[in-house]
């Protein structure tokens, strides 16, 4: 199957500065890369994603890069808001092994104001 | 709100016993996907139902189950309940079959065994 690390565990940024999260899979043939949120009590939440044939993908503040040769993508968060506060998840998916996510360990964001 | 509806929010139970988590999926989607979360596992792939039928199976134990009904909900089975059950029950629909689709998760079933 696939595995995705996933780096830092936890991060830390002032309010309107940027938060980088990376993340890495095994299997070159995955072929979607979807980011969650989830804030505490609740269900991940779909922030962004993109597929295999796409470099990068932005909406507003939020941003994804993917690098199919190294095998790592990454998200982006510009001019962070003490609401970005969450865990991230990233995620991998390939469809010749089954129709499932691997997900990645999560990243703890805290935007201090 | 992602329109996935989970029953029910928290359940607390003893070891040995069997519960039933329910999950209603978005309107119009067909699949329904099984996680469980916990703190040292992370977010752990279980099983999909597509339109009925089992679609994928991930690391499901043999005393869990699951089905998707003719209406589209789900429901995942979890008997002899032990200690190491305690988590959070995730399920998320997508409206299609195929991995490479957004999934959309409900708010969960925490699962608390004594």
């Amino acid at each position: 199957g696939e595995n995705v690390e996933q780096h830092p565990s936890t991060l830390s940024v002032q309010e309107g500065d940027s938060a980088v999260i990376k993340c890495t899979y095994s299997d070159s043939a995955s072929n979607y890369f979807p980011w969650y949120k989830q804030e505490l009590g609740k269900g991940p939440q779909l922030i962004i994603d993109i597929r295999s044939n796409v470099g990068e993908k932005k909406d507003q503040r939020i941003a994804v890069t993917l690098n199919k040769t190294a095998k790592h993508f990454s998200l982006h968060i510009t001019e962070t808001q003490p609401e970005d506060s969450a865990v991230y998840f990233c995620a991998a998916t390939l469809t010749n092994t089954g129709n499932q996510f691997y997900f990645g360990t999560g990243t703890s964001l805290t935007v201090i104001p | 709100d992602s329109g996935v509806t989970q029953t029910p929010k928290h359940l607390i139970t003893a070891t040995g016993q069997r519960v039933t988590l329910r999950c209603s999926p978005r309107s119009g989607d067909l699949s329904v996907y099984w996680y469980q979360q916990s703190l040292d596992q992370g977010l752990q792939f279980l099983i999909q139902y597509y339109n009925g039928e089992e679609r994928a199976k991930g690391n499901i134990l043999e005393r869990f189950s699951a089905q998707q009904f003719p209406d589209l909900h789900s429901e995942l089975n979890l008997s002899s309940l032990e200690l190491g059950d305690s988590a959070l029950y995730f399920c998320a629909s997508s409206v299609g079959s195929n991995s490479n689709q957004p999934q959309h998760f409900g708010d969960g079933t925490r699962l608390s065994i004594l």
